[in-house]
């Protein structure tokens, strides 16, 4: 079964505007992390933002903001005021460290597509 | 800091030959992974390793033997490369910070198998 899923393989926003990238999530374990990378088309994978699943708050980074929705297992990415050099993939992903032992894991989402237009 | 080094960048096998990728990070971090990503597929773990002298199977272990001999290195071997192996490997090294948690990653390395 599929841990993170991205619904959205690609997405068009024009400059300046506000965008939010899905992302939902499964696990049954009650610590865990969520996190967001970009990838320009150079291919480093750029971090973004994180959120422990105990954090009370929304995380926020710049202009970037997660809106973490617990029970629906949602942590979507907002991008505030986008601009041409936020064009790229944005990946989803989450680190689970089981409480009925195992080890802890980080898996990715198959990522979604952003490009900004002038 | 260097961060995360792999070597190589780039590399171009025959298939059925065998070659090391080498993953290296100087942050003390208990955790590495080494990625795959593949278009349309986003990336999938390979193997991964919660310690020195520790390893574990993730998604896709197939083909791939992985050694983590001393903390701060972590090797991906192909025995016998296949073209299903062309890819491009991000190796990712992570620890807790009190209560943040860092990621870092490589460069990735393009490996071609003809």
């Amino acid at each position: 079964a599929q841990k993170i899923t991205q619904t959205q393989p690609g997405m068009f926003v024009q400059e300046k505007e506000a965008v939010t990238l899905d992302c939902t999530y499964d696990t049954s374990d009650q610590s865990y992390g969520l996190f967001w990378y970009k990838q320009p088309s150079s291919g480093e994978m750029i971090f973004l933002i994180y959120q422990g699943s105990y954090d009370e708050q929304n995380a926020t980074e710049g202009r970037y903001s997660l809106n973490f929705q617990k029970a629906r297992k949602s942590a979507n990415l907002v991008i505030s005021a986008s601009q041409l050099g936020d064009s790229a993939m944005y990946f989803c992903a989450m680190r689970e460290t089981p409480s009925q032992g195992g080890s802890e894991k980080l898996v990715f989402g198959k990522g979604t597509k952003l490009t900004v237009n002038p | 800091n260097a961060g995360v080094t792999q070597t190589p960048k780039f590399r171009v096998l025959k298939t059925g030959q065998s070659m090391t990728l080498l993953c290296a990070q100087d942050m003390n971090h208990e955790y590495m992974y080494w990625y795959r990503q593949d278009p349309g597929m986003g990336l999938r773990l390979i193997h991964y390793s919660v310690g020195e002298g520790t390893t574990a199977k993730g998604e896709v272990p197939d083909g791939y033997n992985v050694s983590r001999l001393k903390k701060q290195n972590f090797l991906l071997g192909l025995e016998s490369a296949a073209p299903s192996q062309t890819s491009v490997y991000f190796c990712a090294s992570s620890k807790f910070y009190g209560a943040r948690w860092r990621l870092a990653f490589g460069s990735g390395t393009r490996l071609t198998v003809v």
